[in-house]
């Protein structure tokens, strides 16, 4: 199965501050990544799909890009809310597979 | 808006069977979706179990195959979870989880997650 590698494994800013998160595939995904948020208690919500499309009512701060084994996930300005663990996640082979997170943290 | 929400029980004991349901509000369950079965044990990372189509075709996770089975219920708008001898490794958060099937394994909808104890 593709293993998806996250870097940092914890990401400490600030709010108003820049995220810049990194997922490395085992093997080519294509454009075949998303990310997700998840909060502490909820479920994941989607935030970007196939690398680089913002899911419906994600706003504008949040953007994806990368394509192959190396993706980027960008928070420009950090609002209280972001304050959560990402994880990317593949649907290029089956099984679909998730990276295991990265927290940022205040 | 499509609305999931996972039943069952929250314990369950070593070696038996652990049966999960999910009720599907705001949409229909047939043609538009994949249903999809999700897994975090505390503190840890997210694992896809499996998913199932309207017409009941399936496709799971390898790591579980021979102890999973899916189920669909269109008339109920639910669908199933069954993980057979189950041990303290199957603890987790459940969570079924919906994907349309133009990006089929994006999901795009999620329950809020039951968590299931498996201890004697």
């Amino acid at each position: 199965e593709i293993v998806l590698t996250q870097s940092p494994a914890t990401l400490s800013l600030s709010p108003g501050e820049r995220a810049t998160l990194s997922c490395r595939a085992s093997q080519s995904v294509s454009s075949y990544l998303a990310w997700y948020r998840q909060k502490p208690g909820q479920a994941p919500r989607l935030l970007i799909y196939d690398a680089s499309n913002r899911a419906t009512g994600i706003p504008a701060r949040f953007s994806g890009s990368g394509s192959g084994t190396d993706f980027t996930l960008t928070i420009s300005s950090l609002e209280p809310e972001d304050f959560a663990v990402y994880f990317c996640q593949q649907r290029s082979t089956w099984p679909w597979t998730f990276g295991q997170g990265t927290t940022v943290e205040i | 808006q499509v609305q999931l929400q996972e039943s069952g029980p929250g314990l369950v004991k070593p070696s038996e069977t652990l049966s999960l349901t999910c009720t599907v509000s705001g949409g229909s369950v047939s043609g538009s979706y994949y249903w999809s079965w999700i897994r975090q044990p505390p503190g840890k990372g997210l694992e896809w179990l499996g998913y199932i189509y309207y017409s009941g075709n399936t496709n799971f996770n390898p790591s579980l195959k021979s102890r999973v089975t899916m189920s669909i219920d269109t008339s109920k708008k639910q669908f199933s979870l069954k993980l057979s001898s189950v041990t303290a490794a199957d603890t987790a958060v459940y969570y079924c989880a919906a994907s349309y099937i133009p990006v089929a394994g994006t999901l795009d909808y999620w329950g809020q997650g039951t968590l299931v104890t498996v201890s004697s």
